[in-house]
């Protein structure tokens, strides 16, 4: 039973073209996160967001921006794609002791082709 | 700022074979925990480690977090084909923030 949720989980899209990336979690959390991943690579962290109106970039440079306007809704846009931005998006979510742990739950991912 | 580094990157072993893969960290930790990412998947937690030298066990798995909470451990007895994946740590010093580690790709070779 997945608590969070990405769409679309693959996308193919031209150059030049906007688009915006969803994630969405029920669990209520204050804490979200934007990660880069090439196919069996490192995570690398492009936006993350401690609550509402709270976006930070992460340690990895990314043209993409970020908005945090509900606890539930965490979506990342890119304004124009090129080639070099494609990838996988992994959005995830961190409660405060969620059930005893403080743990990162993630979404299945958005694999994006741009062509 | 905080780095954390796994060893090895890519690791092929045998089926039935035990392997073991170590995450450090170049900072006192909190808390290290342990997540599998499937081929094609997302990363999945599996274990959270507190205590200094605390070991845990799940099933084959077994997790150790060093006396000085900068290092920690994987070890996997009998490996199976269902191992395969990549596995990540990731460390928690004082604050909010999580690092990742680089991760250990694990191929099995039946």
């Amino acid at each position: 039973e997945a608590d969070i949720y990405q769409t679309p989980r693959y996308l193919v899209i031209g150059t030049g073209k906007k688009i915006t990336l969803e994630c969405s979690q029920t669990m209520g959390h204050d804490k979200m996160y934007w990660y880069q991943q090439d196919p069996g690579m490192e995570l690398h962290l492009i936006h993350y967001s401690y609550g509402v109106n709270s976006t930070e970039k992460g340690d990895l440079s990314s043209e993409s921006t970020v908005s945090r306007i509900r606890t539930e809704h965490f979506p990342l846009t890119l304004e124009s794609a090129r080639p070099s931005h494609t990838s996988q998006y992994l959005c995830a979510s961190r409660g405060e002791w969620d059930r005893g742990r403080l743990i990162y739950t993630f979404g299945s991912g958005t694999r994006l082709t741009v062509v | 700022g905080q780095q954390v580094m796994q060893i090895p990157q890519y690791q092929h072993v045998q089926e039935g074979e035990d392997f073991t893969t170590y995450c450090n960290s170049s900072t006192t930790l909190s808390n290290i925990q342990w997540y599998k990412q499937r081929p094609g998947g997302h990363p999945v937690f599996l274990i959270q480690l507190v205590k200094s030298g605390e070991v845990k066990k799940q099933k084959r798995l077994t997790f150790q977090f060093g006396e000085a909470k900068k290092n920690s451990s994987l070890h996997i007895t009998a490996t199976q084909t269902t191992d395969v994946g990549t596995y990540f740590c990731a460390g928690q010093a004082a604050g909010n923030k999580l690092t990742f580690g680089g991760g250990t790709r694990v191929l099995v070779k039946p």
